[in-house]
């Protein structure tokens, strides 16, 4: 079955400037996670949204946010972009409904802020 | 907090040495999973440990999950330029949170 879609791949932005990402989990999986990855903090969570709620939330500004829909689809957005938001964003579906924790992650959106 | 802490950061051995990385802990956790991340890709899932003592071994891979589940380790015996990557330890609550340690690189010289 086809894997965790995340678009898009490579986008650049200049600060103030606002961008949104999409995550489109495995089908039947209906928690989708976000994750930031930078070279010097590793893989910080962003939040979790399960059935369309947000169930868990990291420790980021309100700048970063979120929502699901129906079909389980995600899409991230960050307002008044900074430099620092330059980074490596992971979607990682899972079932979300179990002790099974394992996270299928996509291949990311690689955000560059100028 | 609930962080998890990885050693080493980094790794270099000779094609054939054995590797291990360690993820600990200051609370007892209810499970530990280990991801892959191969240069310029992203994390895969390699495995969950929810034992204590727990043992699982993947053809050169074994991965540990201590006694009193507050640590983990995964060992590579004989390593090989395939294994190349970072490998990363996370503790995943029921709440659908995973949190992740910083990670051990690993580069084999052939």
């Amino acid at each position: 079955k086809a894997g965790v879609t995340q678009t898009p791949r490579y986008l650049i932005k200049t600060r103030g400037q606002q961008v949104t990402l999409s995550c489109s989990p495995i089908s039947g999986h209906r928690s989708v996670s976000w994750y930031q990855q930078t070279p010097g903090q590793g893989l910080q969570f962003l939040f979790e949204y399960f059935s369309e709620t947000q169930r868990n939330k990291g420790n980021f500004p309100g700048r970063f946010s979120g929502r699901q829909f129906s079909n389980s689809r995600s899409e991230m957005n960050v307002s008044t972009l900074e430099l620092g938001d330059s980074a490596l964003y992971l979607c990682a579906s899972s079932r979300g409904d179990t002790n099974t924790g394992e996270l299928f992650f996509g291949e990311g959106s690689r955000l560059t802020v100028l | 907090g609930q962080q998890v802490m990885q050693i080493p950061q980094y790794q270099h051995v000779q094609e054939g040495e054995d590797f291990t990385t360690y993820c600990n802990s200051s609370t007892t956790l209810s499970n530990i999973q280990w991801y892959k991340q191969r240069p310029g890709g992203h994390p895969v899932f390699l495995i969950q440990l929810v034992k204590s003592g727990e043992v699982k071994k993947q053809k050169r891979l074994t991965f540990q999950f201590g006694e009193a589940k507050k640590n983990s380790s995964l060992h590579i015996t004989a390593t090989q330029t395939t294994d190349v990557g970072t490998y990363f330890c996370a503790r995943w609550t029921n709440a659908g949170k995973s949190t992740f340690g910083d990670g051990t690189t690993l580069t084999v010289k052939p």
